[in-house]
């Protein structure tokens, strides 16, 4: 069964800062990564995905994240923190293959401090 | 371009009464659809998936049900509330074949008092 982990419920940074979330996933197979963003009373929203190829993966609003195979991780990073970044965000796992359904981890709420 | 829709937005409910969502989908066939609750502070849970008309799965054993009419609708249903049916319901699709991601609707909020 595959499993998401993110530590850390809460984030807070300064503007202007580094952002970086941490996930990790658990997958039998090789597994498709997604970061997701929610803003409050909104549905969530793609940053960025991992399928295959290139292990780093650019999104929007600047993000990043790098697939680790051997950490088994998918850290999500942005190098200078705006206030419109403070948001909840989701890591998500998939198998591709199926009816493609993700597992979520329980998210980590970002606050960027003036 | 493809656009999810769902309604309501929000709805308060008394305990025992029924409950319909809609979801639906523009500018695709042949969706894979989901529900989703996400109860307050906590993550996203899968209610259903649909890979077409008429097929529905069941994640997890609950006080609610989903149908699938037409190829773009969703629709989550219960006959009687309860006060645990509170939360944020999302509809999520995506489009099969090599198309992982899924795409997310604006989410109705439901409090049941």
């Amino acid at each position: 069964a595959q499993s998401v982990t993110q530590l850390g419920s809460h984030v807070s940074v300064s503007e202007g800062a580094l952002v970086l979330l941490r996930c990790n996933y658990s997958s039998s197979v090789p597994p498709y990564l997604f970061w997701y963003v929610q803003y409050p009373n909104q549905g969530l929203q793609l940053l960025l995905k991992y399928t295959t190829g290139a292990t780093l993966v650019k999104g929007i609003n600047g993000f990043e994240a790098e697939f680790k195979k051997s950490e088994t991780s998918f850290h999500l990073t942005k190098p200078s923190a705006h206030m419109s970044d403070a948001a909840e965000y989701f890591c998500a796992v998939s198998q591709p293959q199926g009816a493609q359904k993700l597992v979520f981890g329980q998210g980590t709420r970002l606050t960027i401090n003036p | 371009s493809q656009t999810i829709h769902q309604w309501p937005a929000t709805l308060v409910q008394p305990v025992g009464s029924p409950l319909s969502l809609e979801c639906t989908v523009e500018g695709t066939s042949n969706p894979n659809l989901y529900w989703y609750r996400q109860a307050a502070g906590r993550g996203l849970q899968l209610l259903f998936y649909s890979v077409g008309i008429g097929q529905i799965s069941s994640e997890v054993p609950q006080n609610l049900s989903a149908s699938r009419p037409q190829d773009r609708q969703f629709i989550l249903s219960s006959k009687k509330l309860l006060l645990s049916d509170s939360g944020f319901y999302l509809c999520a699709w995506s489009g099969g074949g090599l198309s992982y991601e899924q795409f997310f609707g604006p989410g109705t909020r439901l409090t049941v008092l």
